[in-house]
């Protein structure tokens, strides 16, 4: 998993708290995703993003959650106002070119909600 | 809906046995790919697989893809330890969509 970098790899906030998870893609890589994993689950996608656009949100919840790929920085998951069923672990990928391409994972950020 | 469905959820097998994994789908995929995910870290691609009926090697794992582009299997020969993780299959469909499957998730006991 050398190369995506996501940080912090925990993170603990109070319901109603902001949660901000920061990913950095692989050198060269344009194409973001974003997905959530529940304890012995799949992934779910959540979000796709190329450098400051939103390709495709149609996993993300309308409501409190937001992504964003700058031209410069990492990409942010933002989730505003947590709740306790937020609580899971966030997975960032990337690649080089779209969907069809191989993604290459960070470690997650598991995210815990008291 | 689960568009990729995996079985079995779990399992737990001895060292040395063989064992095949299953993607399932009503759809077609223009692409398919297997992941392991270890406990506390990231999946990491193992194969991808393009062409119907394609079959995919790679040391005691053995990758096919379904003729009609609809299904997968992953087959390891003498499981070891090390190959206990999270299985997760995942494919691009006809519309430019990705989905992850549902995960089939292996202990192998020494």
């Amino acid at each position: 998993n050398a190369g995506v970098m996501q940080n912090p790899r925990h993170l603990v906030r109070r319901r109603g708290q902001e949660a901000r998870l920061r990913c950095s893609p692989m050198k060269g890589h344009s194409h973001v995703y974003w997905y959530r994993q529940l304890p012995e689950e799949g992934l779910k996608f959540m979000v796709y993003l190329q450098k400051e656009n939103i390709i495709d949100e149609s996993g993300m919840p309308k409501e409190r959650f937001s992504a964003e790929f700058p031209k410069e920085g990492p990409s942010i998951l933002r989730i505003q106002q947590v709740v306790r069923g937020d609580s899971a672990a966030y997975f960032c990928a990337s690649s080089p070119d779209g969907w069809a391409q191989p993604q290459h994972f960070g470690d997650g950020t598991r995210l815990s909600i008291l | 809906t689960q568009l990729l469905e995996q079985s079995p959820q779990f399992l737990s097998i001895q060292e040395g046995e063989n064992l095949t994994v299953y993607c399932n789908s009503s759809s077609v995929f223009s692409s398919l790919q297997w992941y392991r995910q270890e406990p506390g870290e990231g999946p990491v691609l193992l194969v991808t697989v393009v062409t119907g009926g394609e079959v995919k090697k790679l040391k005691r794992l053995t990758f096919q893809f379904g003729d009609a582009r609809k299904d997968s299997s992953l087959h390891i020969t003498a499981a070891q330890p090390g190959d206990t993780g999270l299985y997760l299959c995942a494919g691009e469909d006809t519309g430019n969509q990705f989905y992850f499957g549902t995960g089939t998730s292996l202990t192998v006991i020494p």
